[in-house]
């Protein structure tokens, strides 16, 4: 069974600190992993997909990165901007299966 | 094009009612995936399908959850006889396919009074 967790839960730095965002997953046996970022209320919206063949993928400002066999996913984010204030969620599925397991979010708040 | 889309956005309901959420997801999109969502936590999986066959619906808490894509494209979710410990964000996400990015539909709040 698929086991997701982020740490830390929440987390406040100041403008411009690069930061990283962990996600830790028990069943290594994924064929891929998405962040996404989630605004107080509001929906998810998708920031990156790794798939398992690759180690990084990079939008912007925000690089990910996978260790399957660690079971260890990151998301750093770098010259943070008050605008990155947001819930980060991971999400990795179930071996086998397309039942993705979600984490409880890392609250991220970035101070101007 | 247009995003996944949900409707209704705001569903309040009686105890014992049904009620039949929609998912309209995105053009082309052959995997859709319902979830709920509790405040403060992540997503939790219901079910997905696989253009209209629906592949997995280990999610679904009980019985009284369904869900149906019959021609492939609109999804609904319904909960007959609801309870007021099904209040909580209904999601949808659709994807390309089964292994592709997810993108995720606004929400439908349902509250059961």
């Amino acid at each position: 069974k698929q086991e997701v967790t982020q740490i830390p839960a929440a987390l406040s730095v100041p403008e411009g600190e690069n930061l990283v965002l962990n996600c830790s997953f028990t069943d290594s046996a994924i064929y891929n992993l998405q962040w996404f970022r989630q605004d107080p209320g509001k929906g998810l919206t998708s920031l990156l997909l790794i798939q398992s063949s690759q180690r990084e993928q990079t939008s912007g400002r925000l690089n990910a990165s996978l260790d399957k066999s660690s079971g260890r996913s990151t998301l750093y984010i770098a010259a943070s901007q008050p605008g990155d204030s947001a819930t980060y969620l991971c999400a990795a599925p179930q071996w086998g299966t397309y039942k993705y397991i979600f984490g409880t979010g890392t609250r991220l708040k970035v101070l101007a | 094009g247009a995003g996944v889309s949900q409707s209704p956005r705001y569903k309040v309901t009686k105890r014992g009612q049904d009620v039949a959420l929609r998912c309209d997801p995105i053009s082309g999109h052959v995997s859709l995936y319902w979830y709920r969502q509790a405040l403060g936590q992540g997503p939790e999986f219901l079910t997905y399908f696989n253009y209209e066959a629906q592949q997995d619906k280990s999610g679904l808490p009980n019985d009284r959850f369904s869900a149906e894509r019959p021609e492939g494209s609109i999804s609904t979710l319904t909960i007959q006889r609801t309870e007021q410990r099904d209040s909580a964000m209904y999601r949808c996400a659709s994807s390309l396919g089964p292994q592709g990015e997810q993108y995720f539909g606004p929400g439908t709040r349902l509250t059961v009074t």
